[in-house]
């Protein structure tokens, strides 16, 4: 079964922080993504990245940055953290195009 | 246009009840397409996933697919107060490079 593992649950930061968001998968999947869900707007994608120091913006991708060093781990980077950046952040994997997406279980990301 | 559109809700349907859940998309080059239940509090997990024009059963849950009309929905037959939820429709892109999701239909379920 595949686990993806976000770091954090509850996460509560300082306008103006810099904020990591760590997800680690062991299916050995190529694909991983990150997502963010407000009420009404669904989930919205930030970054993606198909393989170890690939990445690609997604629809919202601005004020984050992500880090993928290893195929098993991918990093969210909150440059300089925002309050319309209180959100739930949703990290997910798939092993290829066409496949389902699994889904950590997520953090709640609160700004102040 | 959204991308994919999906009636917010809520649906409620009494206990027994047969629920119907809508979906429509924009991309017209889509050929994978997913149903995600979603409780409250807790991450998307995936119901079904359709890939072909019509009719998918999986248990209490059919999927249906109309690629000429961009029209995908999630039937779920005999409903439980268990099943109450929102239930997101997801969609991947031409060339399959990401997967745009609605927004969510919550669903009622009253026993």
């Amino acid at each position: 079964d595949v686990k993806v593992t976000q770091s954090s649950r509850y996460l509560v930061k300082r306008t103006g922080e810099k904020v990591f968001l760590e997800c680690v998968q062991d299916m050995d999947h190529e694909n991983m993504f990150w997502y963010r869900q407000d009420p009404g707007l669904g989930l919205r994608l930030i970054y993606f990245s198909y393989d170890v120091k690939m990445k690609e913006k997604g629809d919202i991708p601005e004020g984050y940055s992500v880090s993928r060093e290893k195929k098993e781990r991918f990093s969210l980077i909150l440059e300089s953290a925002s309050t319309n950046q209180t959100s739930m952040y949703l990290c997910a994997t798939r092993p290829n195009t066409g496949s389902p997406l699994h889904f950590g279980n997520g953090t709640r990301l609160t700004v102040t | 246009q959204k991308e994919v559109e999906q009636n917010s809700g809520p649906l409620s349907v009494p206990e027994g009840a047969i629920a119907s859940l809508n979906c429509t998309y924009s991309d017209r080059g889509s050929q994978s397409f997913f149903w995600y239940r979603q409780y409250s509090g807790k991450s998307p997990e995936l119901i079904m996933s359709i890939y072909s024009n019509g009719d998918k059963e999986d248990g209490r849950f059919t999927a249906q697919l109309n690629k000429a009309s961009q029209y995908v929905s999630l039937l779920i037959r005999d409903s439980q107060p268990s099943d109450s939820a929102t239930y997101l429709c997801a969609v991947e892109n031409t060339g399959g490079f990401k997967t745009i999701f609605g927004a969510g239909t919550r669903l009622f379920v009253k026993a």
